[in-house]
């Protein structure tokens, strides 16, 4: 079955420290991956996609994620992570083989200490 | 533009009654997917919509029905409530771009509540 997998419950970093999320999906073929992000009592936005093409994605507020196909990943990054990144991140995987839906990871929660 | 937008915002019902949501998707947009997110448990799809029609539906038992009206508009609604029902009701709806993918834009959601 498909599925989509974060490796970290929960971060918590300090302000300016690195960030990666990483994100793996369960199995091959050609996929539409997604980064969102939900901060404290605001509605899911969109952070960055990847549909073809560059498999380094850049995205809003600094963001950026890396397709490595042979790892079934995308991992997403930023070099310097603000207070105001403190949010909860989902990592999202569509497979085109069939017209179904979007498969969410369990979200990663993210706290980013001043 | 506006974006996806849901109502209500919040929603109180006691068990066994039914609850109706409805969510409006952003102009063009023909597709409409429902979305649970129950506390610790990630985003489950409930319900896909597209033109008018029913296309795919998740885990979730019938009581779970909603449908698409002519405007692309849809409603969730939800018979029988019980208390694990508790939850953010998300709505998503989308469009395929130019560059071949299909991209979901999210409302604000309704949080129901059952007692």
């Amino acid at each position: 079955a498909q599925s989509v997998s974060q490796h970290n419950h929960h971060v918590i970093l300090s302000e300016a420290a690195s960030l990666e999320l990483g994100c793996n999906y369960s199995y091959g073929g050609t996929v539409n991956l997604f980064w969102y992000v939900q901060y404290p009592g605001q509605h899911l936005q969109l952070l960055l996609k990847y549909f073809s093409g560059d498999p380094l994605v850049k995205g809003i507020k600094g963001f950026e994620a890396e397709f490595i196909k042979s790892k079934f990943s995308f991992n997403l990054r930023k070099p310097s992570v603000q207070w105001s990144d403190t949010a909860e991140y989902f990592c999202a995987v569509k497979w085109k083989t069939s017209y179904d839906k979007v498969i969410f990871g369990p979200g990663t929660s993210l706290s980013v200490i001043p | 533009e506006a974006g996806v937008t849901q109502s209500p915002t919040h929603l109180i019902k006691t068990r066994g009654q039914q609850a109706t949501l409805r969510c409006s998707p952003i102009s063009g947009h023909t597709s409409v997917y429902w979305y649970q997110q129950a506390l610790g448990l990630g985003l489950q799809f409930l319900l896909w919509y597209d033109e008018g029609e029913e296309r795919n539906r998740g885990n979730f038992p019938p009581r779970f029905s909603g449908r698409q009206f002519p405007n692309y508009s849809s409603e969730l609604n939800v018979n029988a409530l019980e208390l694990e029902d508790s939850a953010l009701y998300l709505c998503a709806s989308s469009f395929f771009g130019t560059s071949g993918g299909e991209t979901q834009y999210f409302g604000p959601g309704t949080r129901l509540l059952v007692l």
